[in-house]
């Protein structure tokens, strides 16, 4: 157990709707980092917060936003969903902004249909 | 434009014998490498790094190779064990930059 959580663990929706998916990362740990997952993709990062302030950005289409709130837990919002968005997605966590060890939840997997 | 490629989708080797997983990446500017492995339905744990100073970095039966010069990083595993089956990612970081993955390579340990 990492020790970061993810939920949902499975999410089936339908295209056009709007989803969000929640991270709780470890115990004394400030940053969180997105990725996804597609099929045949490696992990694409997504984005970075580090104690609540967005940190990094990678290849976030602009239908997605994130946010870290003062627990330190965040959320990441997935909008107007198409067929493409279907991916295994990642939360990870740690101590510092640049630490290379990162914790990875178990993900949440998207279906859209 | 992928900066960090894993050529082979999959591996599969005998128990006992040695695991070898490749992985190439583009920018030299990239001072930290490392090794995630995952399980199915897990997400990925970190495994072995290496930073650029070093050219080789044991941790029990793995061990890390970097060749800067080439810009190839390998993974040896020696020796296989079945439990070893998964799918092995290689990550680089320049600075402190968030982690860049490969697309990862599938190893299968056949006892």
């Amino acid at each position: 157990d990492s020790g970061v959580t993810q939920t949902p663990k499975h999410l089936i929706t339908a295209t056009g709707q709007r989803v969000t998916l929640r991270c709780s990362p470890r115990s004394g740990d400030l940053s969180v980092y997105w990725y996804q997952q597609s099929l045949d993709q490696g992990l694409q990062f997504l984005i970075q917060y580090y104690n609540g302030e967005e940190r990094a950005k990678g290849n976030i289409l602009e239908r997605f936003s994130a946010q870290q709130f003062p627990d330190l837990h965040s959320e990441l919002n997935l909008s107007s969903l198409e067929l493409g968005d279907s991916a295994l997605y990642f939360c990870a966590s740690s101590m510092g902004q640049g630490v290379e060890k990162l914790f990875f939840g178990s993900g949440t997997q998207l279906s859209v249909l | 434009d992928q900066q960090v490629k894993q050529n082979s989708p999959s591996l599969s080797v005998q128990e006992g014998r040695i695991s070898i997983l490749n992985c190439d990446y583009t920018n030299s500017m990239f001072d930290y490498f490392l090794w995630y492995k995952k399980y199915p339905a897990e997400g990925p744990t970190f495994l072995i790094s290496i930073s650029s100073i070093k050219d080789k970095n044991e941790d029990g039966r793995f061990t890390v190779f970097l060749n800067k010069s080439a810009k190839h990083l390998s993974l040896h595993i020696v020796p296989s064990q079945p439990g070893d089956s998964a799918v092995y990612f290689c990550a680089v970081r320049s600075g402190n930059t968030p982690l860049v993955f490969g697309k990862g390579t599938r190893l299968s340990v056949i006892a």
